[in-house]
């Protein structure tokens, strides 16, 4: 069982909607990360949040926009994707970001289609 | 440039044997490691790690070995167990970037019963 818990499990958009991906983690984590993966490829870093802010943005285009409403949560907001961004997106927290030698907890992730 | 390389693709071991997951790394600034395992349609899962200053880890039947001089880490699975198959992936942190995770490109395991 994970203790990253991600909503959908599962999306299919259209090039012109608008949808949210949520990540929640109830172990105090004060650090949340987005990746996003493509099949048989290792997780890409797109966004890291340290205490509630963005640390780093691996340029990452503006059709996905995070938001951390609070330690617990985080949205990844996704507006105008194209097919290319389908993939299979993955939360994962960690205790901090700095110092201690901690490791990311991931969530199952969200596997996004874009039609 | 990939600064993190898991050169073998795939792996098949017999149940009951000892597994061996290899990876080598470029950047002398890691000084972090880590091995996910990861099975279809689930989010990867913390396994192991091990830090710079350190040559061996071990927890329970895995064991991770540093040779910082060869860039080269490796993950032994003993004994192997069906359920260990899964794709595992060797991942580095090079710590003035805080948490930024260098993920090389996995091996599948298959241990066979």
């Amino acid at each position: 069982d994970t203790e990253v818990t991600q909503t959908p499990k599962h999306l299919v958009m259209g090039m012109t909607n608008k949808k949210s991906l949520k990540c929640e983690q109830h172990m105090g984590h004060r650090a949340m990360y987005w990746y996003k993966q493509k099949a048989k490829k290792p997780p890409e870093l797109m966004f890291v949040y340290s205490y509630e802010k963005l640390s780093i943005n691996e340029s990452v285009p503006s059709r996905f926009s995070p938001e951390c409403p609070n330690s617990s949560l985080l949205n990844l907001h996704l507006h105008a994707l194209q097919p290319e961004d389908s993939a299979l997106y993955l939360c994962a927290s960690s205790q901090q970001t700095l110092g201690l030698n901690q490791p990311q907890h991931f969530g199952d992730g969200t596997r996004l289609s874009i039609l | 440039d990939q600064q993190v390389k898991q050169n073998s693709p795939s792996l098949s071991v017999q149940e009951g044997r000892i597994s061996i997951l290899n990876c080598d790394y470029t950047n002398s600034m890691f000084d972090y490691f880590l091995w996910y395992k990861k099975y279809p349609a689930e989010g990867p899962t913390f396994l192991i790690s091990i830090s710079s200053i350190k040559d061996k880890n071990e927890d329970g039947r895995f064991t991770v070995f540093l040779n910082k001089s060869a860039k080269h880490l490796s993950l032994h699975i003993v004994p192997s167990q069906p359920g260990d198959s899964a794709v595992y992936f060797c991942a580095a942190r090079e710590g003035t970037s805080g948490s930024r995770l260098t993920f090389g490109e996995g091996t599948q395991l298959t241990v066979n019963p």
